[in-house]
């Protein structure tokens, strides 16, 4: 199975301040096809996931543009620019590239 | 819009058997295959299994695959999973999320999720 690393676990912020999340591969995601098969999801408080970023540096309809995403291989990044208070909540990265598909531990981003 | 909604929270005690539901509503159901994740409690999040709601065909993770059953009612536009033997370390949260598909490039992201059925097992 493909682990899938995070770091940090947890992230305090000031809001207008910028943030990043790293995640890493045990393989590599890069397909043959030249894309990478990672998505990044954000689970806020008390609700489900949802989809932030997919092929590693796509965002999902309905994202802020303030959120990025970049890498790849084994080693991704996910930014936002300038955190807001309807950032916080836990950041998953998964890799979507061979079953069982897998997920990062989470960082928690926190508001300062 | 987009919607799948899940069945509400179970107790069950050790050894038996939940079944949860998964109902789509504002596509097709057959054209988007389903996925079910668990989610401990405090923990990250690992995945279960797929059904695609067309043909029925499944694959689970090799963690779950003696004790998980996954079916469709396409009548019904109904995703289910089925948990047997539950013992305590199955208290989680469940989720069903829809899969969206990129044929050219093989992908798959989940689009779409249900808001999560809490599974207690406890004697």
């Amino acid at each position: 199975d493909i682990v899938m690393t995070q770091s940090p676990l947890t992230l305090p912020v000031t809001p207008g301040e910028p943030a990043s999340v790293s995640c890493w591969s045990s393989q590599s995601l890069l397909h043959t096809n030249e894309y990478n098969y990672l998505n990044w999801y954000l689970q806020k408080p008390g609700q489900s996931p949802q989809l932030l970023i997919y092929l590693g540096s796509n965002r999902a309809s309905g994202v802020p543009d303030r959120f990025s995403g970049s890498g790849s291989g084994t080693d991704f990044r996910l930014k936002i620019n300038r955190v807001e208070a309807e950032d916080v909540g836990v950041y998953y990265c998964m890799q979507t590239l061979q079953t069982p598909y897998t997920f990062g531990q989470g960082t928690k981003l926190e508001i300062k | 819009q987009v919607q799948l909604v899940q069945s509400g929270a179970e107790v069950k005690k050790p050894g038996a058997s939940v079944k949860i539901s998964c109902k789509a509503s504002g596509y097709t159901f057959t054209a988007n295959s389903i996925h079910w994740v668990r989610q401990a409690p405090g923990q990250s999040l690992e995945w279960v299994g797929w059904i695609n709601t067309g043909n029925g065909k499944t694959k689970y993770s090799q963690q779950f695959q003696d004790r998980v059953t996954l079916t469709r009612d396409t009548s019904a536009s109904t995703a289910y999973m089925e948990i047997n033997s539950l013992r305590s370390e199955d208290t989680a949260v469940f989720y069903c999320a829809r899969e969206d598909y990129d044929f050219w490039r093989d992908y798959v992201k989940f689009d779409s999720w249900g808001q999560g059925t809490l599974v207690t097992v406890s004697s």
